[in-house]
Order: structure tokens, then C-alpha cells, then sequence
């Protein structure tokens, strides 16, 4: 079955502008997550949504949103970006929220603010 | 929320040693704790994960050790080859699916 999708791959914004990015997950996972990954800080979790319902949020700004659909599909916005917002963004799915379930990730979305 | 640490942050090893990699976490609630691989230029993937009911568990040359009292779990890679290179992160979940910083492992042939 198909990964997890994520679009577009590579992004380049200047600073103040605002960007969507889109998180296509497992056919069947109902969780989808976000994260930023920089070098040396791994990967910090920005959010978590559940059957379309923020169910945890990272230590981000309000800049930072996120929404879910009711196919599971999910989108992210950064708003008034700044150059620190350039990371890979990386989305993971799983079926289920919490437990034991393996998050699988995507191959994330290079963002570039200039 | 939880909080997780990893050390050391690069780990050089030379081709057919073992490389141990620690990780300790905050929350006590926390009860499953995976570990992800990154290749350069990829996505990361579960190696290996043990739940917090399990003290060790392995698969092959990998190994993961967890200590509930002390919150520490590890990973222990023997006889290393040259593609175990790659970034290895440690994770907890608890009210989310928190991320150590990672480890870059470099395997000397």
C-alpha cells in the first residue's frame, strides 16, 4: 500500500509570507503528526490530530497551525515566517493515537525562508 | 509533556564493534519507546521497540534494554557494518511521541 505522502517537497518562501504544506497519510491511519527537524535538535514534535481533532501540541508559536480532514489528510500553515522556520517538516501516521501503534513517516517537505 | 535526552550525539565505531547508544525520559507514563534510523536524505523508520512492559528485546544484531525505575533505555548494536551509518533517534511515547536529538554513528571499515 501506498506511504506516507507528503507535498511539496521542496519549498522556498521569504520571510513574512505564509505556507501550507500537505501530509497524505497510510490509507487507514486515522493519526497524523508533525514535526520540525533542524540540525542538532532531532525532531520536535509541533502537533498531533486524531479523527480531525488537535489532540497535542508542541511548543511552537501560534504561527504555527495545523488542521485534519475526514480522510485523514492533514495541512499544516506557518504564517509570518521567519528565517528560523527553515527545517524538514516531517509527517508520521498511524493508526491509532497513543498505545503501541509504529508512527510511519513521510519523506517531509524542505522548507527554505529567505 | 515528555521530554527525552540521547547521548552521545556522534558515536565513531570501527567495522565489526558494538555501539551503544542511551536515552532517558521524563514522564513516567511513558510506555513505548521506538527507535528510528536516518539514512542521509531519508525518512526515518523504526528499527526496533519495546514497550514498557518488557525489560529486552532483540531482532538480529540489534538489541533494546529498558529500565523503568531509572527511565533510561538503550540501543546496542553488535558486530556494526558499514551501513549501520546513519542518524538513530530515540523516542517515548507518553501524551505524545516525543524525539530524542539523535545520534550520527559512523562505522570505520
Amino acid at each position: 500500500k501506498a506511504g506516507v505522502t507528503q507535498t511539496p517537497r521542496y519549498l522556498i518562501k521569504t520571510r513574512g509570507q505564509q505556507v501550507t504544506l500537505s501530509c497524505s497519510p497510510i490509507s487507514g491511519h486515522r493519526s497524523v503528526s508533525w514535526y520540525q527537524q533542524t540540525p542538532g535538535q532531532g525532531l520536535q514534535f509541533l502537533f498531533e490530530y486524531f479523527s480531525e481533532t488537535q489532540r497535542n501540541k508542541g511548543n511552537f508559536p501560534g504561527r504555527f497551525s495545523g488542521r485534519q480532514f475526514s480522510n485523514s489528510r492533514s495541512e499544516m500553515n506557518v504564517s509570518t515566517l521567519e528565517l528560523g522556520d527553515s527545517a524538514l517538516y516531517l509527517c508520521a501516521s498511524s493508526r491509532n493515537s497513543g498505545g503501541f501503534e509504529e508512527a510511519f513517516f513521510g519523506q517531509g517537505t524542505r522548507l527554505t525562508v529567505v | 509533556g515528555e521530554n527525552v535526552e540521547q547521548h552521545p550525539s556522534t558515536l565513531s565505531v570501527q567495522e565489526g564493534d558494538s555501539a551503544v547508544i542511551k536515552c532517558t525520559y521524563s514522564d513516567s507514563a511513558s510506555n513505548y519507546f521506538p527507535w528510528y534510523k536516518q539514512e542521509l536524505g531519508k525518512r526515518p523508520q523504526l528499527i526496533i521497540d519495546i514497550r514498557s512492559n518488557v525489560g529486552e528485546k532483540k531482532d538480529q544484531r540489534i538489541a533494546v534494554t529498558l529500565n523503568k525505575t531509572a527511565k533510561h533505555f538503550s540501543l546496542h548494536i553488535t558486530e556494526t557494518q558499514p551501513e549501520d551509518s546513519a542518524v538513530y533517534f530515540c523516542a517515548a511515547r507518553g501524551d505524545r511521541l516525543a524525539f530524542g536529538k539523535g545520534n550520527q554513528v559512523v562505522v570505520i571499515p
